[in-house]
């Protein structure tokens, strides 16, 4: 049964930092590309970052670039995403998630957790 | 990157058939069979339904039928079952290593 598990989230002000983490199990983490994905309240899904198998590329959304960080730790089977100078539109649930293959389709994810930047 | 256009809402009845539209441009839709659409019961994390235009995971019933045209992709769900109620996200890769979600379609079984 795979796993998919975040943590992290929680109430902050803006311009402040969080550190979400995404533990997986059940499937060879180390092998598959993960993506970080984002739902505000009430509204639609927002991709946030992906980053390779082994860490060696990662890319973002232009809405997060500059202020986000997403890195890995395989021999953790661990998944992080660095939240800096975070703003009011960063409220969301944030959704670890597993690529199955080209294109990006995302077969597993986690239940959420929310991340709430207000003052 | 502009998100996809879906409609905000579909409905039908129990057994009958809907299709949800998910309309991008040349960049995106257009450009790429990297179509993907997620069901989406509230409170509840996305589930991919189809990915690749057509193509469904194990266990999703073959209710769930995707196609594109052109830059517009669509989802049909056929004989329609209570449980088909939920939202539904298309997304498309959009090259340059980005990804863009449609808004959501809130589909109601009558």
């Amino acid at each position: 049964q795979v796993q998919v598990v975040e943590s992290g989230g929680g109430v902050v002000q803006p311009g402040g930092s969080l550190r979400l983490s995404c533990v997986v199990s059940a499937f060879t983490f180390s092998r598959f590309d993960m993506h970080w994905v984002r739902q505000a309240p009430g509204k639609g899904l927002e991709w946030v970052a992906f980053i390779r198998y082994d860490g060696s590329n990662k890319y973002y959304a232009d809405s997060v670039k500059g202020r986000f960080t997403i890195s890995r730790d395989n021999s953790e089977n661990t998944l992080y995403l660095q939240m800096n100078s975070l703003r009011a539109e960063d409220t969301a649930v944030y959704y670890c998630t597993k690529a199955v293959g080209s294109g990006w389709p995302f077969d597993y994810w986690g239940q959420g957790t929310l991340v709430t930047v207000s003052s | 990157q502009s998100a996809l256009t879906q409609p905000p809402s579909a409905s039908g009845s129990p057994g009958q058939s809907v299709t949800i539209s998910c309309t991008g441009t040349s960049t995106d839709v257009g450009g790429y069979n990297y179509v993907s659409w997620y069901q989406q019961h509230p409170g509840k994390a996305p589930k991919l339904m189809i990915y690749e235009v057509s193509k469904r995971p194990s266990g999703v019933p073959d209710r769930f039928s995707g196609s594109k045209s052109g830059n517009t992709a669509s989802l049909t769900v056929s004989g329609l079952q209570p449980e088909d109620e939920a939202d539904y996200y298309c997304s498309s890769y959009a090259g340059s290593n980005n990804l863009v979600f449609g808004g959501g379609t809130k589909l109601t079984v009558l």
